[in-house]
């Protein structure tokens, strides 16, 4: 069973509005959060993180919230932007040099 | 400027064949590791390795194994292909401790097709 899910496996979003992309977890014995971007033909690249004792960060349009009692985080872009249309990829970080991913979203945001 | 290169980004191959892949970096990272990438699964670990000749498992290490001769060097190898090994498969490194979080630099990936 995934540890880590993101259930939503599209998002469709206007330009200038904002993306909301959601990932649930079942371990909470972990240090950090991070998310992931990922374009065709290209490998992930680092996003942002939060890391496990707060509850959101901030990052110029990206913002991700954490939810310990829901073991829900979310990352909020906005605005979007047609250069944000991606897959994103939220990971756990258990600080043992290794991280578990979500299946990942697919975001499109209309010019 | 950090790289990870991996030397094929599109193969072919006939199912039984040895497939080799290699990943290359340039950071002078300690860990190294193979993931694959399928619609929905996300990446997925198979193997890692956090010092030169050593190698741990993943989630999905059935029917792959690797190599990792010098510490830039992480290879992955399919003994005998199959077709359910069609995937993306992408390297990526990182320091052995962060003060912080465990950020992992990918490579572009490989794109296997197995006939």
């Amino acid at each position: 069973d995934q540890q880590v899910k993101q259930n939503s496996p599209s998002l469709s979003v206007q330009e200038g509005r904002i993306s909301i992309l959601n990932c649930d977890y079942t371990n909470s014995m972990f240090d950090y959060f991070l998310w992931y971007k990922k374009y065709p033909a290209e490998g992930p690249t680092f996003l942002i993180s939060i890391s496990s004792i707060k509850d959101k960060n901030e990052d110029g349009r990206f913002t991700v919230f954490l939810n310990k009692s829901a073991k829900h985080l979310s990352l909020h872009i906005v605005p979007s932007q047609p250069g944000d249309s991606a897959v994103y990829f939220c990971a756990q970080d258990n600080a043992g040099n290794m991280l578990t991913f979500g299946g990942g979203t697919r975001l499109m945001v209309k010019p | 400027d950090v790289k990870v290169t991996q030397s094929s980004r599109y193969l072919v191959k006939r199912t039984g064949e040895k497939v080799f892949l290699e990943c290359v970096q340039d950071m002078d990272h300690e860990n190294m590791f193979w993931y694959r990438q399928d619609p929905g699964l996300g990446l997925r670990l198979i193997y890692f390795s956090y010092d030169v000749k050593m190698k741990e498992k993943g989630d999905i290490p059935e029917g792959y194994s690797v190599s990792r001769e010098k510490k830039e060097r992480f290879s992955l190898i399919l003994e005998s292909a199959s077709t359910n090994q069609t995937s993306m498969y992408l390297c990526a490194s990182s320091e052995k401790t962060s003060k912080y979080y465990n950020e992992q630099f990918f490579g572009p990936g490989t794109r296997l097709t197995v006939l």
